[in-house]
């Protein structure tokens, strides 16, 4: 069955340092991966997505992630963490057949000053 | 362009009521599907629909159902509501509902059943 693991509930960077999230997904075939953000009391907002084009994506506000087949990960980094980045993150990934949004746990980045 | 809307932002039931969420998508879009995000199950789809038609439907009993307008709008209805029903509810529409496509969620109705 289909499924994302993200590991770390909670990730706590300081101000100005690499921000990692990690992601990996679970498929026989890879499948569509994405990156979400949701800030308090909002709803989802997309921050990258990986469709085969290109392995290393980049998104909004500074995020990249790179597709990995051989350790089945897609991991989201920031080269410099900024306070607004502190938000909760969703790694979800979608079958090519089916249009259902698989989501993983979620992180929640924390940016200390 | 305005983002995908949804109504109420926030509702209060009892145990045993019944509720309906209203969501309108991005112009132009004609798929629009439901996700419960809740503390212990995380983010979880519901259904989908487009063309006025449930193209696919998540692991949920038959007391959550939806429906969609000839406009595209979509209302999503839990009957016999149960504590475990309390989370956020969010709709998300995109063109065509094809994969790949990006999803555009709203802001989602919090739900709270006392």
């Amino acid at each position: 069955a289909q499924s994302v693991t993200q590991l770390g509930s909670h990730v706590s960077v300081s101000e100005g340092a690499l921000v990692l999230l990690r992601c990996n997904y679970s498929s026989s075939v890879p499948p569509y991966l994405f990156w979400y953000v949701q800030y308090p009391n909002q709803g989802l907002q997309l921050l990258l997505k990986y469709t085969s084009a290109a392995t290393l994506v980049k998104g909004i506000n500074g995020f990249e992630a790179e597709f990995k087949k051989s350790e089945t990960s897609f991991h989201l980094t920031k080269p410099s963490a900024h306070m607004s980045d502190a938000a909760e993150y969703f790694c979800a990934s979608q079958r090519d057949s089916s249009y259902k949004l698989i989501f993983g746990s979620g992180t929640r980045l924390l940016v200390r000053p | 362009k305005a983002g995908v809307t949804q109504t109420p932002r926030y509702l209060i039931k009892t145990r045993g009521q019944q509720v309906t969420l209203s969501c309108s998508p991005i112009s132009g879009h004609r798929s629009v599907s439901w996700y419960q995000q809740t503390p212990g199950q995380g983010l979880q789809f519901l259904f989908e629909y487009f063309s006025e038609t449930q193209r696919n439907k998540g692991n949920f009993p038959g007391r959550f159902s939806g429906r969609q307008f000839s406009n595209s709008r979509s209302e999503m209805n839990v009957s016999t509501l149960e504590l475990g029903d309390s989370a956020l509810y969010l709709c998300a529409s995109s063109l065509t509902g094809g994969s790949q496509e990006t999803q555009y969620f709203g802001p989602g109705t919090r739900l709270l059943v006392l």
